[in-house]
This record gives C-alpha cells, structure tokens and sequence, in this order.
C-alpha cells in the first residue's frame, strides 16, 4: 500500500515550458487535491476533484489546468510557466470532501528559470 | 475570508514541554488539526479536535480550544529531537460547496535542541 505518490521529485523549467505533474492514491479514495507550498507560506490549494469527474478551482488556480483520469489519478498541467510557479507541489487524498484527514504525497520540488 | 495564523518559529531544550500555538478566524470550522512535515517529506495529520470540545489528549500531544478567543494550542510533552519538524495548524472551511477545504497557517518550525 504505498498511499499517495507523485511523479517526478523534482523538476527543473524554462519559463514558457509546459509539464504534467503526475498524483496516484491506491486508498480507494474518492477526493484529491493539489497545493502548493512556498517559502514561509503554508499550502494553499490549487484544484480539488470531489470525486471521479469532477474538478473544482481552490484559492490559486491561475495557470494550471487538472485532469481527474480515474479515480486513482489526479493530474497537475502547468502549460507556460512562469518563475512564480517555482514551489514544492504536494497531491492529497481524502475518502471523501467531509473526511477531517487528508493524506498527502511527498512532493514536487518544481524550479521554472 | 478565512485565516489561520501562527507564530513561524519555536525552539525548545531536549524533555522541556512546547507549546505551538495558532488563532483561527472561521468560527463555522467542525475540526481544527495539526499537521507535522519533516524535512523533504509531505504532511502528516498529528491530530486533531472537533469544535465542540475543549481539549483533547494523545499520549505526549495534548490539544486546547479556546472558541470565543478562536484560539487553538498544540503541546507537546517532553519533546524530543525526533519532534524537530514544521507543524501547521488547519482548520475547515465553513459550510456550503467548499466544505473540507483546509486553511492552513504558515507553520511553525519547532528546532529541539539536545
């Protein structure tokens, strides 16, 4: 059971390059969930998928576009990156919307030049 | 909107007590957590509390809840080295579509020193 993980570790871009980061849970969970982490900042959420087939904007989604594949996988799609766009991106998971825990992946440290 | 605010940095003696603390300003939140991330790893749910309670205790960990001050402390018994970490303080969003949405504060790096 390997939880929530993400692909790849690291990632380095030119600005106007476009990357997928990619998010698989085999918990069996119906909700994930994308953030970003900066310096002395806590996670701010990008997107959320409630569930298989749906995907809603959190507090900072300019700039990125998601795909829920199946229920297993939740994409991130930066399609022009920017140097603010450099931050470590963490996936989570929950059961469901309500479910007080999320688990979260180990993260991807993205530098865009 | 909603915040969650927490002093950034907290530094401790090896078997001293920490005590982490964080204001809320969502009074509508059901639980209120605290998540630990070591270093290169992602969060980890430590614990957490529902609204209606005012304390709450997990072996070393015990949580405080000050509705009316919306005021929410993390103590730690005894702290050892293995607690040096960032710990983030959380709480739900309100009712209504964005329910389960977590609002974290900016975290609070815990150094322990031997």
């Amino acid at each position: 059971n390997a939880g929530v993980t993400q692909t790849p570790k690291f990632q380095v871009l030119k600005t106007g390059q476009s990357m997928t980061l990619q998010c698989a849970q085999d918990m069996n969970h119906n909700s994930m969930y994308w953030y970003r982490q900066d310096p002395g900042m806590g996670l701010r959420l990008i997107y959320y998928s409630a569930s298989e087939g749906t995907t809603d904007k959190g507090e900072v989604p300019n700039g990125y576009n998601v795909s829920r594949l199946n229920k297993r996988e939740f994409s991130l799609r930066l399609e022009s990156a920017a140097p603010s766009q450099t931050s470590v991106y963490f996936c989570a998971s929950s059961p469901t919307r309500n479910t007080y825990e999320q688990y979260f992946g180990p993260g991807t440290r993205l530098t865009v030049t | 909107g909603e915040d969650v605010e927490q002093s950034l940095f907290l530094s401790v003696r090896e078997g001293d007590s920490s005590v982490i603390n964080c204001t809320y300003t969502d009074s509508s939140s059901t639980y209120l957590y605290w998540y630990k991330q070591e270093p290169g790893a992602g969060l980890q749910l430590l614990t957490y509390i529902f609204s209606n309670m005012d304390m709450k205790q997990d072996q070393r960990l015990t949580v405080l809840l000050n509705k009316k001050d919306k005021h929410l402390s993390l103590r730690i018994a005894d702290t050892q080295t293995g607690d040096s970490a960032i710990y983030f303080c959380a709480e739900s969003e309100g009712y209504g579509g964005s329910q389960g949405n977590l609002i974290f504060g900016k975290g609070t790096k815990l150094s322990v020193k031997p």
